[in-house]
């Protein structure tokens, strides 16, 4: 079955990076993009960027532009999401989701257990 | 930029039909996806491509989407459905959540 295991839960200092993680299993890795949608506390769902699996091209929301990196390793199925320069507004959880693009649709057929980021001095 | 609107609530009573809008230009030509969130889990795809429904979803989830808006219906409605749901489309250059709405079974 499809998985999507994320990393542990971390606290970070306002100014700090973060970087979160996100392996996958049962399926094969190259073929699906995997997505990063963040929620903070109470709120809604917010969609942060975009990176292929295939060749490791990226695409981000205009709001984390120049903050936020994502990369993969094809050898772990893993995919990774970095986020630079930390406020207190960017405590979330954070989830990855596999991408699906299907004519004029893109949606997120399977979702990481979360990752809790608090940002705190 | 792209912006969906979703009521912030919506009540129904057990086994009644709960019926969920979501809202933005040309909507229905995007093809929306609902999702269904539980306090403390994951969301989880209920609807996707406006009106196909992922296996394991049950038959009372449906979708529908026409001109400016995208529909959630939930036929018999039980206590379990009881959550958050969420629209979400994709305009070519970004992914767009709605604000979500809260679906109290009472």
């Amino acid at each position: 079955q499809v998985l999507l295991v994320q990393s542990g839960a971390e606290v970070k200092k306002p100014g700090a990076s973060m970087r979160v993680s996100c392996k996958a299993s049962g399926y094969t890795f190259i073929n699906h993009g995997i997505s990063w949608i963040r929620q903070a506390p109470g709120q809604g769902l917010e969609w942060m960027g975009w990176i292929s699996a295939y060749n490791g091209n990226t695409d981000s929301a205009q709001k984390f532009q120049g903050r936020v990196t994502m990369t993969r390793d094809t050898s772990s199925s893993t995919v990774y999401m970095e986020l630079r320069s930390l406020r207190s507004d960017d405590t979330a959880v954070y989830y990855c989701g596999r991408d699906r693009v299907e004519k004029s649709s893109r949606y997120f057929d399977y979702w990481g257990q979360g990752t809790l980021v608090t940002v705190s001095s | 930029s792209y912006e969906l609107t979703q009521p912030p609530s919506v009540s129904v009573s057990p086994g009644q039909t709960a019926i969920i809008t979501c809202s933005g230009e040309k909507l229905g030509e995007k093809k929306a996806c609902w999702y269904q969130q539980k306090p403390g889990q994951s969301p989880v795809l209920v609807v996707y491509q406006g009106r196909q429904r992922p296996s394991g979803i049950p038959e009372r989830f449906s979708g529908s989407n026409s001109g400016n808006s995208a529909t959630l219906t939930i036929s018999g409605t039980q206590a379990m459905d009881e959550a958050d749901y969420y629209c979400q489309a994709w305009d070519s250059t970004t992914v767009v959540f709605g604000g979500g709405t809260k679906l109290t079974v009472l």
